[in-house]
């Protein structure tokens, strides 16, 4: 299993630009989340989704826009992309239930905007 | 809704000593509380975690308590390794909540050999 995995590693933008953050997972799970990392801050929930078709806001949701057609891949769009939007991104994954709740990160995307 | 404070920020020890994290939270509903850690450039990784229902939880050389009424957890490393360095989050959790973990802000752990 590849685990989850992100697409691009480092990107760079210009203000006002737009771009999507890959996101995919091979474990069949049905959780997946997007967290901002920044220095000092720990790690904030974008968005999140229960499942396929399901997607609903995390702490930190404005500037962002999130899909999930499938139960393997949970994209991340940026539109209009801001200098507050530099920072490292990450995708985890985890299993539906009470059970088992680690969440498995994939390695960062790490953003700049200039 | 949930709040959740880490500290110290930075924490420097020689290689052997032992090493506390320490992490409050707000929300008495939280009943779930995991602690990652990530190497540089990679991303968070489990390394252990409690439930509402258990006092302490150890593995080898890591442990967690926990204290309900205080609303305090505890991250505790012995025997610390130069290979633990790295970045050190808390987090909380309200399981029927989807899973969403609200993090603390981190600890970067240095073992000096």
């Amino acid at each position: 299993n590849a685990g989850v995995t992100q697409t691009p590693k480092f990107r760079i933008l210009k203000i006002g630009q737009s771009m999507t953050l890959q996101c995919a997972q091979d474990m069949n799970h049905n959780y997946m989340y997007w967290y901002r990392q920044d220095p000092g801050m720990g790690l904030k929930l974008i968005y999140y989704s229960v499942g396929a078709g399901i997607t609903d806001k995390g702490e930190v949701p404005n500037g962002y826009n999130v899909s999930r057609s499938t139960t393997e891949d949970f994209p991340l769009r940026l539109e209009l992309a801001a200098p507050s939007q530099t920072s490292v991104y990450f995708c985890a994954s985890s299993y539906e239930g009470t059970a088992n709740l680690e969440q498995y990160f994939g390695p960062g995307t790490r953003l700049t905007v200039t | 809704g949930e709040n959740v404070e880490q500290h110290p920020s930075t924490l420097s020890v020689q290689e052997g000593d032992s090493a506390v994290i320490k992490c409050t939270y707000s929300d008495s509903a939280s009943n779930y509380f995991p602690w990652y850690k990530q190497e540089l450039g990679k991303g968070p990784q489990l390394i252990i975690d409690i439930r509402s229902n258990v006092g302490e939880k150890k593995d080898q050389r890591i442990a967690v308590t926990l204290n309900k009424t205080a609303k305090h957890f505890s991250l505790h490393i012995t025997e610390t390794q130069p290979e633990d360095s790295a970045v050190y989050f808390c987090a909380a959790s309200i399981t029927s909540n989807t899973g969403k973990l609200i993090f603390g802000q981190g600890t970067t752990l240095q073992v000096k050999p």
